[in-house]
């Protein structure tokens, strides 16, 4: 089945640094989203992307569709202790599988105050 | 508000019992999910449900049991037949296919010992 990298799986970071991270796939996506999970709660949707090159921000959180439909990128800016958290890519296509999201494994962002 | 609720937030059993994990939308979404949360892992699909009284298997569906009489309500059951039930559950739903995203509920933490 499809599989999505997403890298890395975890970062330590300072509060006030950028943090980047990626996801990227053997196979096309038309829709990229990029979700953020809190400590023992479900995952919440940041951004949803749904064309090729598309740049969206979500007040410091930028994510980006890749132009050949297999990558995706999320950025945050000027991070802060609450920005702490598991952040996951999935890739939605279209057609009958389109019912299921493909993820990735996940991003785990640790930000020391 | 519009949401999905899962209940209870903690449960424990003994092994060998079964247990159903409760999952209600007042979303009016058409499709609900259940996906097993293992740290490190990600999220793995257990079964889905694109409709009422119709559900798939997805990528770990043995040893469980879902079933869809309701559209608001997809509980799953983790019989004595999964051979490591504990872990972090999370319920989802969609309108129509992923490509809209999912809304997760804040998740089932099982524990059996």
């Amino acid at each position: 089945g499809q599989q999505l990298n997403q890298s890395p799986q975890s970062m330590f970071i300072q509060e006030g640094e950028d943090v980047s991270m990626n996801c990227t796939s053997s196979s096309i996506f038309n829709t990229w989203l990029w979700y953020k999970q809190d400590p023992g709660e479900g995952p919440v949707l940041l951004i949803a992307l749904y064309k090729a090159g598309e740049l969206t921000s979500n007040g410091r959180l930028t994510a980006q569709f890749g132009i050949t439909r297999k990558d995706s990128f999320l950025n945050i800016s000027a991070s802060i202790p609450s920005d702490v958290g598991i952040y996951f890519c999935a890739g939605a296509t279209s057609g009958g599988s389109n019912y299921k999201l493909t993820f990735g494994k996940g991003t785990l962002l640790t930000v020391n105050p | 508000d519009g949401g999905i609720t899962q209940s209870p937030k903690y449960l424990f059993r003994k092994e060998g019992q079964n247990v159903t994990l409760s999952c209600e939308q007042n979303l009016n979404h058409d499709a609900m999910y259940w996906y097993r949360q293992d740290p490190g892992q990600g999220l793995r699909l257990i079964y889905y449900s694109q409709i009422v009284n119709d559900f798939q298997k997805g990528d770990i569906a043995e040893g469980y049991s879902v079933s869809r009489e309701k559209k608001e309500s997809f509980p799953l059951t983790v019989t004595s037949a999964q051979k490591n039930p504990t872990a972090f559950y999370l319920c989802a739903s969609s309108m129509g296919g992923g490509n809209y995203g999912y809304t997760f509920g804040s998740g089932t933490r099982l524990t059996v010992v």
